[in-house]
């Protein structure tokens, strides 16, 4: 139990076009979706926590304008990279919580993001 | 705030040898800790995690941990080591009242080497 898919797996995309990521969670319901950004060899880093049917909320230093993210049902989420330039390609992982009091998180498998 | 620090970024070891990942953290709230495994270009997947109860958890595959409030850390350990075992490690906090939000370390690449 507690599966959390990511879509796609990879994407190579043009400068200046826009990306969008999905994350379901398979077997439960997720009342909270985290997306996390992954430099190679370096710690995941917050972007965003998203509760479903309300806004997300970004951590400092985030463009929201830049990083759109919709949480519209309890299973899936959508990270949305606008206008991406070379800057943004790195490693997307997303986490679903709220099923346990606990706090645990479980991850998605991640998106590389290359932009040419 | 809560912070993580794993105080080793690599470990190398020979296979069979034991191994200790260090995590230490920092919190002025009781906290939930996790250790997760990452192999290369996949999610993290959890390893262990303390919740509360006994201070040493263990993990299916022979992983140990073990929660020193006084110290405030919640080092890794194995006995002995695989090849497979080579992964990037990362440590965990949770704050029990921050609703879900994980603060990660950042990370150990344990190298496994025959």
């Amino acid at each position: 139990g507690a599966v959390v898919s990511q879509h796609p797996s990879r994407v190579i995309c043009k400068s200046g076009t826009s990306v969008k990521i999905e994350c379901r969670s398979l077997d439960f319901q997720a009342t909270t979706m985290f997306w996390y950004r992954q430099f190679p060899k370096q710690s995941l880093m917050l972007m965003a926590t998203s509760n479903e049917g309300s806004k997300a909320t970004y951590e400092q230093g985030v463009e929201k304008d830049k990083f759109l993210i919709n949480h519209a049902s309890l299973t899936l989420s959508t990270l949305t990279v606008t206008s991406a330039h070379p800057e943004d390609s790195s490693f997307y992982i997303c986490s679903a919580g709220g099923l346990f009091s606990y706090n645990e998180q479980f991850f998605g498998p991640g998106t590389r993001l290359t932009v040419l | 705030a809560q912070s993580v620090t794993q105080l080793d970024s690599q470990v190398p070891v020979f296979e069979e040898a034991p191994v200790e990942l260090r995590c230490n953290y920092s919190s002025s709230v009781s906290v939930y800790l996790f250790w997760y495994v990452q192999y290369p270009n996949q999610g993290l997947q959890l390893l262990l995690k303390y919740l509360s109860g006994s201070t040493l958890v263990e993990s299916i595959n022979g992983f140990e941990a073990e929660f020193n409030k006084s110290q405030t850390s919640f080092h890794l350990r194995k006995p002995s080591v695989h090849i497979s075992d080579t992964a990037e490690y990362f440590c965990a906090v949770s704050e029990k009242t921050s609703g879900s939000r994980l603060t990660f370390g950042e990370g150990t690449q344990l190298t496994v080497n025959p």
